[in-house]
């Protein structure tokens, strides 16, 4: 069946400092990756997706890269803020309709 | 828009008792789910709607009912609370034109069962 796994957290990062959050997943066929966002006491929304192959999904300075060869898709920021901080979750879609998520990494980024 | 909508904000409940947890949106939306949230397990699938008159069980589908007698709403059930039902609980809706369509989260039902 499809999965994700992506790395366990917690992050803390100085501001200003590079942000990489690994996420592999298993899947059949070309399924389409997420990365939503959760700030503290809030529900999900969607930072950013890619729906085929080599596509980069990029929103907020966040950038992402699907790379089908190593079935992953790492999110990246060049300079965090104190106001990254929250719960990030990769997801996969392969169904349509239905999404699998990741466990999610919590992010500190300290001034 | 208020885009998706849940209430109660939070609840405690005991052993044994039911509950309903509502959710709505307007964004006239075929798809609706409902996940639950616990520490260190991402959120898993209970159950989902690809339409009015249309359900079906997602991953842990157990001690919950579900069912969408209109487009707007998808409210969910608990008919015997259980402490392992402490969560926090998510409902999501998408449009249902394939893969790659974003889901809208409401803002979550925190539940305690004692």
């Amino acid at each position: 069946g499809n999965s994700v796994t992506q790395m366990e957290g917690p992050v803390t990062l100085s501001e200003e400092a590079f942000l990489t959050i690994n996420c592999t997943y298993t899947a059949t066929g070309y399924p389409s990756l997420f990365w939503y966002v959760q700030y503290p006491g809030e529900g999900l929304q969607l930072l950013l997706k890619a729906t085929k192959a080599d596509d980069k999904g990029s929103n907020k300075g966040f950038e992402a890269t699907y790379r089908k060869e190593t079935t992953s898709f790492h999110l990246e920021k060049g300079s965090v803020q104190v106001s990254d901080s929250a719960v990030y979750f990769c997801a996969l879609d392969g169904s349509g309709y239905a999404l699998n998520f990741g466990k999610g990494t919590s992010l500190l980024v300290t001034p | 828009n208020a885009g998706v909508t849940q209430t109660p904000k939070f609840q405690v409940l005991k052993t044994g008792q039911s509950m309903t947890l509502q959710c709505a949106q307007d964004m006239n939306h075929e798809y609706m789910s409902w996940y639950r949230q616990d520490p260190g397990m991402g959120l898993r699938l209970i159950h989902y709607s690809v339409g009015a008159g249309i359900t079906d069980q997602g991953e842990v589908p157990n001690g919950y009912n579900v069912s969408r007698s209109t487009t707007e709403d998808f409210p969910l059930r608990l008919l015997s609370a259980a402490p392992s039902q402490t969560s926090v609980y998510f409902c999501a809706s998408s449009p249902l034109t394939g893969e790659g369509e974003t889901q809208y989260f409401g803002p979550g039902t925190r539940l305690l069962v004692l």
